[in-house]
């Protein structure tokens, strides 16, 4: 069984472009996560799907990110423009469901660097 | 505030030797403690999961405890490999909230 994915694994853009990352979650899993770590700094959570809605997006740190999850299936997440300050790695996670026992399997990331 | 602090910070042990990593937790109301192993340049990784009536749970070389009283909880590795060589990060979770992530311990094992 696929893994969760992610892409691109690295992106360097300048401050004021868009940049767009893409997740696609282990097939089957409605609950699909965001999470960001800032060099230095502890992994955050940005948001929370369940398939296509956005159960919990109180992480997003404004509105230069927008997050979307069409089908239900994979999840995009795009900055716009980006700013130095959002360099940093970008996870997903999904899980089955959201009980305490439900574990959650992590993507590799995408390493955002803002020039 | 919900918080997670870790330490030590870093560590470095030699291979065959055990190791215990801490986490202080302030999550509240718990719902649950997990401890993921997270290797450079990849996601984090599962290693246990407890609940507020679970003070301990293996995997493998890896043992979890949990002190609901005292709000800690422990990584103990017994006979280190090369390949523990990783950061190790406690997450918290209160009840209808968010994962809160610890800093994370970063582990070395040398030959």
């Amino acid at each position: 069984e696929a893994g969760v994915t992610q892409f691109p694994s690295h992106s360097v853009i300048e401050k004021g472009q868009t940049v767009t990352l893409r997740c696609d979650p282990i097939s089957g899993h409605d609950n699909l996560y965001w999470y960001r770590r800032v060099m230095g700094k502890e992994i955050k959570f940005l948001l929370h799907f369940v398939k296509e809605s956005k159960q919990d997006e109180s992480g997003m740190p404004n509105n230069r990110f927008l997050a979307e999850r069409t089908g239900g299936t994979y999840s995009t997440l795009k900055v716009q423009p980006a700013e130095l300050e959002d360099s940093g790695v970008y996870f997903c996670a999904s899980s089955a469901g959201t009980s305490r026992y439900n574990e959650q399997f992590f993507g590799p990331g995408t390493r955002l660097t803002v020039l | 505030k919900n918080q997670v602090e870790q330490s030590p910070q870093s560590l470095i042990i030699l291979e065959g030797k055990n190791c215990t990593l801490q986490c202080n937790y302030t999550v509240s109301p718990f719902s649950n403690l997990r401890w993921y192993k997270q290797d450079t340049g990849r996601g984090p990784v599962s290693l246990t999961i407890m609940t507020f009536s679970e003070n301990t749970k293996s995997n493998g070389r890896y043992t979890a405890t949990l002190d609901a009283d005292t709000k800690q909880s422990s990584l103990h590795i017994t006979a280190s490999q090369l390949s523990d060589s990783a950061s190790y990060i406690c997450v918290g979770r209160a009840y209808g909230q968010n994962f809160v992530f610890g800093p994370g311990t970063r582990l070395s094992v040398l030959p």
